[in-house]
C-alpha cells in the first residue's frame, strides 16, 4: 500500500485532456514540493513536474501541475499516443523521513 | 551532461550480500544530496534511501533499514548502496538519482535531500535467488 494514492489506469483518445490525481496527507503533500515522473516501459524514470508545477526544459507544455492542500493532479492536454506510460507522484514525508512514491498511474491512449 | 552510472547488480543467493555503485558525472557530485529508488519486475517505484551533499544525513527506508546501508565517496564522484542479508523481495531493478538543484549561493548549487529526484540512472538488475 502505497502512502501516495493514484488511480492505477487513465485512458483518453488523441487529443483530449486527461488528469491524473495524487492524494496524501500533512505530513507529505501538505508540507512539501510535489514531483511527477513518467516512465516509458523499459525505461527509466524521467522528471516531468517539479515542485509542483513547474516543468523542465524539454518537457512539453502539455504536462502541467498542480497541488492544493494534501492533493496534486497531473494534466496532460492534446494527448498524444507517444503519452502513453507509467506516471508516479512523489514527495517527502516528513513523519517517515524519506520520500514516497504513488503506486503509479498506466495511462493508455486509445 | 549530467550523468548517473549504477553498476554491481547480478544474482545473489538469499542471505547474501552485495553493493552497488553509482557514478556521477556532468555535475558537482559534492553538492548534491542522492537517492537510491528500486523497482521490483512489474511494481511501482519504491524509495530505498538518501544521503545528503555532505554525507551529514542519510536516511533508509523501513523496508532496508538494518540490511542496507547508503555511503558516498565524494572524491570518486560515487554513490553506494551496500546490501545485507538479501531476500527475494529485494529483487528489482535499483537507480540511483539526483536531487535537483534546491539553491545556489557562492558560486555553487545544492540540492537538498529532502527534494525531489532530477536525473536518473539507467538501473542495475538485482536478483535474488537461490
Amino acid at each position: 500500500q502505497s502512502v501516495l494514492t493514484q488511480p492505477p489506469s487513465a485512458s483518453g483518445t488523441p487529443g483530449q485532456r486527461v488528469t491524473i490525481s495524487c492524494s496524501g496527507s500533512n505530513s507529505n503533500i501538505g508540507s512539501n514540493y510535489v514531483y511527477w515522473y513518467q516512465q516509458l516501459p523499459g525505461t527509466a524514470p524521467k522528471l516531468l513536474i517539479y515542485r509542483n508545477n513547474q516543468r523542465p526544459s524539454g518537457v512539453p507544455d502539455r504536462f502541467s501541475g498542480s497541488k492544493s492542500g494534501t492533493s496534486a493532479s497531473l494534466a496532460i492536454s492534446g494527448l498524444r499516443s507517444e503519452d502513453e506510460a507509467d506516471y508516479y507522484c512523489a514527495t517527502w514525508d516528513d513523519s517517515l523521513s524519506g520520500q514516497v512514491f504513488g503506486g503509479g498511474t498506466k495511462l493508455t491512449v486509445l | 551532461q549530467v550523468q548517473l552510472v549504477e553498476s554491481g547488480g547480478g544474482v545473489v543467493q538469499p542471505g547474501r550480500s552485495l553493493r552497488l555503485s553509482c557514478a556521477a558525472s556532468g555535475f558537482t557530485f559534492s553538492t548534491y544530496g542522492v537517492h537510491w529508488v528500486r523497482q521490483a519486475p512489474g511494481k511501482g517505484l519504491e524509495w530505498v534511501a538518501v544521503m545528503s551533499y555532505d554525507g551529514s544525513n542519510k536516511y533508509h527506508a523501513d523496508s532496508v533499514k538494518g540490511r542496507f546501508t547508503i555511503s558516498r565517496d565524494n572524491s570518486k564522484n560515487t554513490l553506494y548502496l551496500q546490501m545485507n542479508n538479501l531476500r527475494a523481495e529485494d529483487t528489482a531493478v535499483y537507480y540511483c538519482a539526483k536531487v535537483e538543484t534546491a539553491y545556489c549561493s557562492g558560486g555553487s548549487c545544492y540540492g537538498d535531500y529532502y527534494y525531489g529526484m532530477d536525473v536518473w540512472g539507467q538501473g542495475t538488475t538485482v536478483t535474488v535467488s537461490s
